[in-house]
């Protein structure tokens, strides 16, 4: 079975513009997990949804930050503009329930923002 | 809020020593606690967990108890490989979220 997703698995931006980060989540689960991790901040939980619902956001930053679940099988993690100090690795996790506690985690995007 | 505190790194270790990683939390209840690991340019994985005080999460190898008394959920090995090299990070589970600690990198050498 084909895991979460995750692209693009690098990304390459200059300050100001829009980046957008997607992700699949695995078929059948119905929570998905945006994290950031940095070598600063460790790993941070910016949001997660439930069936398709924004559930706790307190992890965002900042209003340049956005994310949205249309559906079950996609997620995006928009930042607009995009500043330096964005630069870190993004992850997506699924989740069959909020009850299950093993997250299955993607293979991340790299964004370099310069 | 709830809190992981795990020792620093990076740990160096040859191959076929014994590890320890160290691993203390915060919470106001008795969560439920997990080991993930990370290897180079890859997603976190699971890789053990602890449900209640007492009990034993195994695999691979790596095994960490869930202690109470001292609130602490250690990662041990009796004998690394050179292929365990990775980033180790203790969590627990606060409601809905995972609360991560800082992570701990693994260096075995052959």
């Amino acid at each position: 079975d084909a895991g979460v997703i995750q692209s693009p698995r690098h990304e390459v931006t200059e300050m100001g513009q829009e980046v957008t980060l997607r992700c699949k989540p695995i078929s059948g689960h119905n929570s998905l997990f945006w994290y950031r991790q940095t070598m600063m901040r460790g790993l941070e939980l910016l949001i997660y949804f439930n069936n398709n619902v924004p559930i706790d956001d307190s992890g965002m930053p900042e209003d340049r930050f956005s994310a949205k679940m249309p559906n079950a099988s996609f997620s995006t993690l928009k930042i607009q503009p995009s500043e330096p100090r964005d630069s870190a690795v993004y992850f997506c996790a699924s989740t069959k329930g909020l009850t299950q506690e093993t997250q299955y985690f993607g293979p991340g995007t790299r964004l370099l923002v310069l | 809020g709830d809190s992981v505190t795990q020792m620093e790194g990076p740990v160096t270790l040859s191959e076929e020593a014994f590890l320890t990683i160290n691993c203390t939390y915060t919470a106001t209840g008795y969560p439920s606690l997990f080991w993930y690991v990370q290897y180079p340019g890859e997603g976190l994985q699971l890789l053990l967990k602890a449900t209640k005080a007492d009990d034993k999460g195994s695999n691979k190898g790596f095994e960490a108890t869930y202690r109470k008394e001292t609130t602490s959920f250690h990662l041990e090995k009796g004998s690394v490989q050179v292929s365990d090299s990775a980033v180790y990070f203790c969590a627990l589970r606060e409601g809905n979220k995972l609360v991560f600690g800082a992570g701990t990198i693994l260096r075995v050498k052959s």
